[in-house]
């Protein structure tokens, strides 16, 4: 059965860097694009980034431009998201999720991300 | 961007009522290819959001059948048709046809 698993998330000040994974099994990782998506609490999903299926494509939210990169590693079946000079509001859960084609089919656990001094 | 707009954005129902959720758009989520992009998510507390509809009205493997989707062009609905109690939580619509991706504010569902 598909999985994905998000690991890497902290408290980390404000100015700083954290880099998220995702492991993903039980499909052929290297044919979908990939996403992360994040939850501000109490609030709604805001897509982030993309990488499509051989990283020759990425695209970002302009809230994140510049500061975070996407990545992923076919042989090790592992997304990241290289997040630098953090701030307060990207606090938020962090999902990884797979593309299928105009949707995400299967969401990752999340990771929580808090950025404060 | 694309804008997508749900109402209500909370609804109180009484189960074995049915529930319905609107999601507009603010342009076209036809795609060049036919398709319209356009996907309902469930979020329970504390879970990761789950897909129930893709497509406008395709339902996902073991999602019940009580939940349909409809729509076209800009104006899509969710509906439950009667409503049980783990169906609690916050729905989402979300377009997957023009970049960047984007969702509505999400419509939380709770039992009266």
């Amino acid at each position: 059965q598909v999985q994905l698993v998000e690991s890497g998330g902290g408290v980390v000040q404000p100015g700083r860097s954290l880099r998220l994974s995702c492991a993903a099994s039980g499909f052929t990782f290297s044919s979908n694009p990939m996403h992360w998506v994040r939850q501000d609490p109490g609030k709604g999903l805001e897509w982030v980034a993309v990488t499509s299926h051989d990283e020759s494509n990425k695209y970002y939210a302009d809230s994140v431009k510049g500061r975070f990169t996407i990545s992923r590693d076919n042989s090790k079946n592992t997304l990241y998201l290289q997040m630098n000079s953090l701030r307060p509001e990207d606090t938020a859960v962090y999902y990884c999720a797979r593309d299928t084609f105009g949707s995400f089919d299967f969401w990752g656990q999340g990771t929580l991300v808090t950025v404060s001094s | 961007d694309v804008v997508m707009t749900q109402s209500p954005l909370s609804l109180p129902v009484t189960l074995g009522q049915p529930a319905s959720i609107s999601c507009r758009s603010s342009q076209s989520l036809v795609y060049s290819d036919g398709n319209t992009h356009l996907s309902w998510f469930q979020k329970r507390p504390g879970q990761s959001p789950r897909r129930l509809i893709y497509k406008v009205s395709n339902r996902d493997s073991g999602v019940p059948d009580r939940f349909s989707g409809s729509g076209s062009g800009t104006d899509f609905t969710l509906k439950i048709s009667r409503v049980e109690a783990e169906d609690v939580g916050v729905y989402y619509c979300m377009q997957g046809t023009h970049w960047p991706w984007t969702f509505g504010q999400g419509t939380k569902v709770e039992i009266k």
